[in-house]
């Protein structure tokens, strides 16, 4: 089946750039997303990518798609300690009819002062 | 325009008891998914819904049900509560849930079972 991975942890500076990585496994996803869960919240959307795209700009965010590799990443630049909190990485619905999301373990980002 | 509104956002229930979660999707979107949250397993997919019918579901058991109303709102139930059913759950919503959507959550409602 599908399968996303993310590292567990990430800890960064203020002011650094921060890079949470992913791979996943189904190559018919049209979207992959990037999703921000702060303590006691939901997910909020953050950006998302169109598989036939290399890089997407969103202000401080990055991403980039590897589609080769099946490998996604997102760059948060000038990174504030209000950027702290689990970043979750998820491949969207595809070709093959699935229409859930799956979602890696999600990348906790602790900025320090 | 309001995003995705789940409620209750906080409830706590017995085992054995049941349960009924409530959805509101975005205006205008059509296709509604639920996810369970649990620091074990994570994020899985439940089921997700559109023009009233189930069109995929999860790997849960058959206590976890849901529908969905002609006005798009959904409802998730769950029967016989154990503890493991212990989680956030968060209600999804997109435009028809195909492959060009893109996918917003609700704040969630945490589910206690004592």
């Amino acid at each position: 089946g599908e399968d996303v991975e993310q590292s567990l942890f990430l800890s960064v500076r203020e002011g650094d750039s921060s890079v949470i990585n992913c791979t996943y496994t189904d190559s018919s996803s049209t979207y992959l997303y990037w999703y921000k869960q702060e303590p006691g919240a939901g997910l909020q959307l953050l950006t998302y990518i169109f598989s036939n795209m290399d890089m997407k700009q969103d202000q401080r965010l990055t991403v980039l798609l590897n589609k080769k590799d099946k490998h996604l990443s997102l760059r948060i630049a000038d990174t504030q300690t209000g950027d702290s909190a689990i970043y979750f990485c998820a491949d969207g619905p595809g070709d093959t009819g699935r229409r859930a999301l799956t979602f890696g373990s999600g990348t906790r980002l602790q900025v320090q002062p | 325009k309001a995003g995705v509104t789940q409620t209750p956002r906080y409830l706590i229930k017995t085992r054995g008891q049941q349960v009924t979660l409530s959805c509101s999707p975005i205006s205008g979107h059509r296709s509604v998914s639920w996810y369970q949250q649990t620091p074990g397993q994570g994020l899985q997919f439940l089921f997700e819904y559109f023009s009233e019918t189930q069109r995929n579901k999860g790997n849960f058991p058959g206590r976890f049900s849901g529908r969905q109303f002609s006005n798009s709102r959904s409802e998730m139930n769950v029967s016989t509560l154990e503890l493991g059913d212990s989680a956030l759950y968060l209600c999804a919503s997109s435009l028809d849930g195909g492959s060009g959507n893109t996918i917003y959550f609700g704040e969630g409602s945490w589910l206690t079972v004592v």
